[in-house]
């Protein structure tokens, strides 16, 4: 079945550097790709997403690209604020079913 | 523009009491979920009802039930709660159970069984 394995955390930078945050898959055809943003205190959200492959999905700075000769959707933003410190969700629906899998989360603390 | 809203936002239980929680979407969504989230396991699917009338198991059902009372309400009861059910839980929802398509979450309930 689908899978998602996210690096962990936590990850801590200043304000102002580049951020990576991996995650790799395996799915059976081409799943759509999410990454979740959850905030201190609240839900989860949805921060970008990619329908198919070579897709780039972005919002509020951030970018993450379906990649599939990597199999890889890794998130990325060019220069971190402190409110971005929150728990970062990479997720893809189950194969079959269409329900959804969510990795383990990487937690980022961005430092003024 | 509430979304999704669950209550209660906090619950203390002793370990054997029962209780629900209760969540209702105003979206006008088919699908309904309930995760649990803990630390270093991420989200787990506890149930899902992919339309009214329907639920489903997900990967961690044991221990609890869950009613899809109409479109818009999905209520997850503990009839005997357990030390290992301490977790935030989140009600979620999206149009169809369709790759593609957004979740949207509610806000979390935190649960502390004693």
């Amino acid at each position: 079945g689908n899978s998602v394995t996210q690096m962990e955390g936590p990850v801590t930078l200043s304000e102002e550097a580049f951020l990576t945050i991996n995650c790799t898959y395996t799915a059976t055809g081409y799943p759509s790709l999410f990454w979740y943003v959850q905030y201190p205190g609240e839900g989860l959200q949805l921060l970008l997403k990619a329908t198919k492959a070579d897709d780039k999905g972005s919002n509020k700075g951030f970018e993450a690209t379906y990649r599939k000769e990597t199999t890889s959707f890794h998130l990325e933003k060019g220069s971190v604020q402190v409110s971005d410190s929150a728990v970062y969700f990479c997720a893809l629906p189950t194969s079959g079913t269409y329900k959804y899998i969510f990795g383990t989360g990487t937690r980022l603390k961005v430092l003024a | 523009n509430a979304g999704v809203t669950q209550t209660p936002k906090f619950q203390v239980l002793k370990t054997g009491q029962s209780m629900t929680l209760q969540c209702a979407q105003d979206m006008n969504h088919n699908s309904m979920y309930w995760y649990r989230q803990d630390p270093g396991m991420g989200l787990r699917l506890i149930y899902y009802s992919a339309s009214e009338g329907t639920t489903d198991k997900g990967e961690v059902p044991n221990g609890y039930n869950v009613s899809r009372l109409n479109k818009r309400e999905f209520s997850l009861r503990l009839e005997s709660a357990a030390p290992s059910q301490t977790s935030v839980y989140f009600c979620a929802s999206s149009e169809r159970q369709i790759s593609g398509n957004t979740i949207y979450f509610g806000e979390g309930s935190w649960l502390t069984v004693v």
